[in-house]
């Protein structure tokens, strides 16, 4: 069965730091696009971070510099390390899986399988 | 970065109705689109990818269609299950910033 499961969030300070983890079964993490969404509290989903089979990493601009999205490919797992946090990273972290296709010059990913989510709360 | 905007952001309909979501990209996306349905205290799951291509196991009342900048998500006939909020997301720009709508909840009339 193709499952994610997310581990790693709790409470932390502002400025602080957290690493997420992303466990998977059922596919090889390194054969696809992956990725982390947010969602804060009531609010909308946030792509956050991806990685591509390849290797090359991307983050969304309010992340950038102080998240940094990697992969283990002996243990099949996700991360996404998390520093000096704020409190507007506060959020849902869900972690996802993203087939697609590449045309001549980009490729396009969305997202098909998502783990369950791990909750990241920054406050004092 | 691309905009994303759905409408209505509630949307009320009675079960058998038909319900009608848009989304709408500040510039041309494709057929890059996706569309998520997401219940309360779950993760978003796929509905649609490539704009009208259902994902595996979705019902045919769910169905999508538009390319460029419009799109449109239409479920025939609402059942129980499908109140949820739903998720527009283009998957087209580049460097990869994958920005979704903000949401259109579908409530039970």
């Amino acid at each position: 069965e193709v499952q994610l499961v997310e581990s790693g969030g709790g409470l932390v300070q502002p400025g602080g730091s957290l690493r997420l983890s992303c466990a998977a079964s059922g596919f090889t993490v390194n054969s696809n696009y992956m990725s982390w969404v947010r969602q804060a509290p009531g609010k909308g989903l946030e792509w956050v971070s991806g990685i591509y089979s390849g290797g090359s990493t991307y983050h969304a601009d309010s992340v950038k510099g102080r998240f940094t999205i990697s992969r283990d490919n002996s243990k099949n797992t996700l991360y996404l390390q998390m520093n000096s946090l704020r409190a507007e990273d506060t959020a849902v972290y869900y972690c996802a899986r993203g087939p697609g296709y590449c045309g001549s010059t980009n490729c396009y990913y969305y997202m098909d399988v998502w783990g369950k989510g791990t909750t990241v709360t920054v406050s004092s | 970065e691309i905009v994303m905007t759905q409408s209505p952001a509630t949307l009320s309909v009675s079960p058998g109705e038909r319900a009608t979501l848009s989304c709408r990209a500040s510039q041309s996306v494709g057929s890059n689109l996706a569309w998520y349905q997401q219940k309360p205290g779950q993760p978003p799951s796929l509905l649609i990818y490539g704009a009208s291509t259902r994902a595996t196991g979705i019902p045919a009342r769910f169905s999508g269609s538009g390319s460029g900048a419009d799109f449109t998500l239409t479920i025939s006939s609402l059942q129980s299950e499908d109140f949820a909020v739903y998720y527009c997301q283009q998957y087209n720009s580049w460097p990869p910033m994958y920005t979704f709508g903000q949401g259109t909840k579908l409530e039970i009339k």
